[in-house]
């Protein structure tokens, strides 16, 4: 089955822009969802499709997918966005959603 | 407003069954497919099960597979997952969510979840 590699933990001070990464087997060719959960709490979607921002999610939040690596950014980094995020794509073989192991954001 | 409510978890010993509801409000229910997606504790997310709007295709992970049934009723606007044969791995919190009829769509709507504990 596919397997998404995301590092546990990031670490990024107010203001500066945190990149969160998602690894995968050519995974450039596949839809990259994004999911923000913060504790004790449902998750969020807040990119889909690589790149799109569900309305309500701050223009902060972008998207990338390239090669084996799609990404989530984040600019001017809040103590609000301090959670966990998971990406998330659809195995063409089973048909079947995959979650990455998720990333705790902490804003130092 | 979208809504969904999931409910129905509590404590069960290990091998008992336990039925999950998740109440939908908010959209047009009968055109989604609709999930169910565990965390269990201090851990990360994991597909459960998914059914289409017509009940006509239902696929389930292969740690829940012929033990767990997923359902729905339309006119109730409402999703289920049958629980049985249930083991200490099961232990989670259970969250409804729903995806659209796209191809790969995302998971766009979520309950607040519902815990299940397996222990004797």
């Amino acid at each position: 089955s596919y397997v998404l590699t995301q590092p546990p933990s990031v670490s990024v001070a107010p203001g500066q822009t945190a990149s969160l990464t998602c690894g995968g087997n050519n995974i450039g060719g596949k839809n990259v969802h994004w999911y923000q959960q913060r504790p004790g709490q449902a998750p969020v979607l807040v990119i889909y499709y690589d790149r799109d921002r569900p309305s309500g999610i701050p223009e902060r939040f972008s998207g990338s997918n390239s090669g084996n690596t799609a990404t989530l950014t984040i600019s001017r980094v809040e103590a609000g966005d301090e959670a966990d995020y998971y990406c998330q794509v659809w195995d063409n073989s089973s048909d079947h959603p995959v979650f990455g192991g998720g990333s705790k954001l902490t804003v130092l | 407003e979208v809504e969904l409510v999931a409910s129905g978890g509590g404590l069960v010993k290990p091998g008992g069954s336990l039925r999950l509801s998740c109440a939908v409000s908010g959209f047009s229910f009968s055109s989604y497919n609709m999930d169910w997606v565990r965390q269990a504790p201090g851990k990360g997310l994991e597909w459960v099960s998914s059914i289409n709007g017509g009940s006509t295709f239902r696929f389930y992970a292969d740690s829940v597979k012929g033990r767990f049934i997923i359902s729905r009723d339309n006119a109730k606007n409402s999703l289920y997952l049958q629980m049985n044969s249930l083991r200490a791995e099961d232990t989670a919190v259970y969250y409804c969510a729903s995806h659209g009829s796209g191809s790969y769509s995302p998971f766009d709507y979520w309950g607040q979840g519902t815990l299940v504990t397996v222990s004797s």
